[in-house]
């Protein structure tokens, strides 16, 4: 298993571009969440989903977007860029079923995003 | 809102020195609560959690961490540090439902030879 998979790792966006980033999870999970990281602020919810077709703002959602079409893919989309979006985005995804695994989230290893 | 503060932004320890990183939440009720490490270069891990019960709970890798629900505190420990545990480490407590975790701000631990 991959895991939690997540495009691009780095990328330098001028202020007032679109991205969109990509992420995979090849788990099953039904639960998936984008976060940001900022230094010193720890991690922010911006969206989860909880399965296809079903999304719900986060803490800091202004700016983004997303969509759930499939299980596996919830991509976020950076639509009009800023340099408060400067940070690391992380996607994470859970097994929503049993308390065993409840709060226990797989993460992608990050997206570096630098808006100049 | 529910909250997680963590004291110590960066904590600078030598190998076998004990290692305790605070945490604190705001929600007085029924809380869930973990810590998650982020070794350089790796994305984030759970390291243990707490749902009930027994207030000292053991992770991976030595990691213990106590709930003291009196002072709404939940404290990471480990006795003797190596090296290798340099990293970035996150509280997170569970927030509503669809398992969303609200972090803390992280403690960055440097451990020297």
């Amino acid at each position: 298993n991959a895991g939690v998979t997540q495009t691009p790792k780095f990328r330098i966006l001028k202020i007032g571009q679109s991205m969109t980033l990509q992420c995979a999870q090849d788990m099953n999970h039904n639960y998936m969440y984008w976060y940001r990281q900022d230094p010193g602020m720890g991690l922010k919810l911006i969206y989860y989903s909880v399965g296809a077709g079903i999304t719900d703002k986060g803490e800091v959602p202004n700016g983004y977007n997303v969509s759930r079409s499939t299980t596996e893919d919830f991509p976020l989309r950076l639509e009009l860029a800023a340099p408060s979006q400067t940070s690391v985005y992380f996607c994470a995804s859970t097994d929503a079923s049993g308390r065993a695994k409840a709060g226990e989230l797989f993460f992608g290893e990050g997206s570096r995003l630098t808006v100049l | 809102a529910q909250s997680v503060s963590q004291h110590n932004h960066h904590v600078i320890l030598s190998e076998a020195a004990s290692l305790e990183l605070g945490c604190n939440y705001s929600y007085g009720g029924t809380v869930n609560l973990f810590w998650y490490v982020q070794y350089p270069g790796q994305h984030l891990q759970l390291l243990l959690k707490y749902f009930s019960g027994d207030p000292l709970v053991k992770g991976i890798k030595g990691f213990e961490a106590e709930f003291i629900k009196s002072k709404f505190s939940f404290n990471l420990r480990k006795p003797s540090v190596q090296w290798s545990d340099t990293a970035e480490y996150f509280c997170a407590v569970r927030s509503g439902g669809y398992n969303k975790l609200i972090f803390g701000a992280g403690t960055r631990l440097a451990v020297h030879p």
